[in-house]
């Protein structure tokens, strides 16, 4: 079970906005920054968003992260197939003296 | 340009010991903010932080297998290597090195490696 919450999938059509959740506590998203990576099958994580809302050069603005609290978002506008993959969010967990992931978010374009 | 490349045994026996290095380069270990961790995933699941190590040698362990990680980094080769002790299939996963920054607040993999498949079998 993983420290932070994601939901295990979400969907939506071509050019559709999605979001997705990342819940977790004080004493990781709620003081430290979040990081959001996009995953394919078979291949390593890639940096999609980092303190919070940055993003790396060479990731579209069609992605974007935010943070209230103790919850973190990711957010893809005009959804595109190639989008189909899976998505996670980390953060450092003070207490645990931890990096922590959430479970993972599968997104299907349909 | 940051890279990391992990390297170890693809196969290993129960109750044997892995050694995996992460060598990399584009950045320093010697240096703040520096710091690089060891991440797994297993097949089908979510990625599992295991161990951190910082550029003042300062060093952090997942709490269900302290007893079993070393890390350790060889400033001079740009290496940084993990050892677990008494592998069990359960530890079938693929293994990742990251680098990650500590700039007052620790934060999480901007750079990861490609992942070395690490098989435990007899």
């Amino acid at each position: 079970q993983s420290v932070l919450t994601q939901p295990p999938s979400a969907s939506g059509t071509p050019g559709q906005r999605v979001t997705m959740s990342c819940s977790g506590s004080n004493s990781n998203i709620g003081s430290n920054y979040v990081y959001w990576y996009q995953q394919f099958p078979g291949t390593a994580p890639k940096l999609l968003i980092y303190k919070d809302n940055q993003r790396p050069p060479g990731v579209p603005d069609r992605f974007s992260g935010s943070k209230s609290g103790t919850s973190a978002s990711l957010a893809i506008s005009g959804l595109r197939s190639e989008d189909e993959a899976d998505y996670s969010c980390a953060a450092w967990d003070g207490s645990l003296s931890a990096l922590v992931f959430g479970g993972g978010t599968k997104l299907t374009v349909l | 340009q940051v890279t990391l490349r992990e390297s170890g045994p693809a196969l290993v026996r129960p109750t044997q010991t892995l050694t995996l290095t992460c060598t990399f380069s584009g950045f320093s270990l010697t240096t703040s903010p520096m710091c690089v961790s060891w991440i797994r995933q297993p097949p089908g699941r979510a990625l599992e932080w295991l161990a951190l190590i910082d550029w003042n040698d300062n060093k952090y362990y997942r709490t269900s297998l302290k007893s079993r990680l070393t890390i350790s980094k060889d400033t001079p080769k740009n290496q940084v290597v993990l050892t677990m002790t008494n592998m069990d299939p359960v530890d079938t996963a693929t293994y990742y090195c990251g680098r990650m920054l500590n700039r007052g607040l620790i934060e999480a993999v901007d750079y990861w490696g490609q992942g070395t498949l690490v098989t435990v079998s007899s």
